[in-house]
């Protein structure tokens, strides 16, 4: 079955460590993208991979760190250096056929810092 | 600065219909999106306007006016599982989404 998968569901984390969330997709995609969701808030980009070994800062991407050595996988770091990591973490890989273009979700990683 | 704006809540009725607004503002416009997202859950894909006018896609319809800076999704034949957030995403000029907060829909029974 093709799709995006995250791993994993639920994380817990101390003040301090760096934390890896995993993004895995068998869709063909090209680009690629990580969201964070708070309650009440629109979806914000953190980063973004049009292309491998290719990425983009969105618009809060301080205190995070993104690979994409493969055109599969694109994890997202979260470092003791963002103040406030606890959140809904979204990956996302867009399909672009004929005149749609649009954007498909993995499941997502629920974040907690204690 | 770039804008989405929909309500914060809606109430409706199983089996009525109703509809959820959605109006932008954004450096330039290369469609609007809506996502419908359980709690708990990722958005999964609804509809994509790109040009003027109404998309039906069973229940759900999603309308486009670009030059009102607005749309919005119709949802008919109210069931209970459509009880959700209903997200609306515009693609800007960057081809990047940007997003409103969502409407959470609440059905009673």
């Amino acid at each position: 079955d093709g799709g995006i998968t995250q791993s994993p569901k639920y994380l817990f984390r101390k003040e301090g460590q760096n934390v890896t969330l995993s993004c895995e997709q068998n869709l063909n995609h090209d680009a690629m993208y990580w969201y964070r969701q708070d309650p009440g808030q629109g979806l914000r980009l953190i980063y973004y991979s049009q292309i491998v070994n290719d990425f983009q800062k969105g618009d809060i991407a301080e205190g995070y760190s993104v690979s994409r050595e493969k055109k599969e996988s694109f994890p997202l770091t979260v470092t003791s250096a963002q103040k406030n990591p606890t959140a809904f973490y979204l990956c996302a890989s867009r399909a672009v056929q004929g005149h749609t273009d649009t954007q498909y979700f993995g499941p997502g990683t629920r974040l907690t810092v204690l | 600065g770039q804008n989405i704006d929909q309500p914060t809540e809606m109430t409706a009725t199983e089996g009525a219909i109703v509809q959820i607004n959605c109006t932008y503002q954004t450096s330039g416009f290369n469609g609007l999106f809506w996502y419908q997202q359980h709690a708990g859950e990722a958005p999964t894909f609804l509809s994509y306007n790109v040009l003027d006018g109404l998309e039906e896609k069973g229940r759900f319809s999603s309308f486009l006016s670009r030059s009102k800076g607005y749309s919005y999704l119709l949802l008919k034949e109210l069931q209970m599982k459509d009880s959700a957030s209903y997200l609306c995403a515009v693609m800007d000029s960057n081809y990047q989404l940007i997003w409103g907060a969502g409407t959470k829909l609440i059905i009673k029974p």
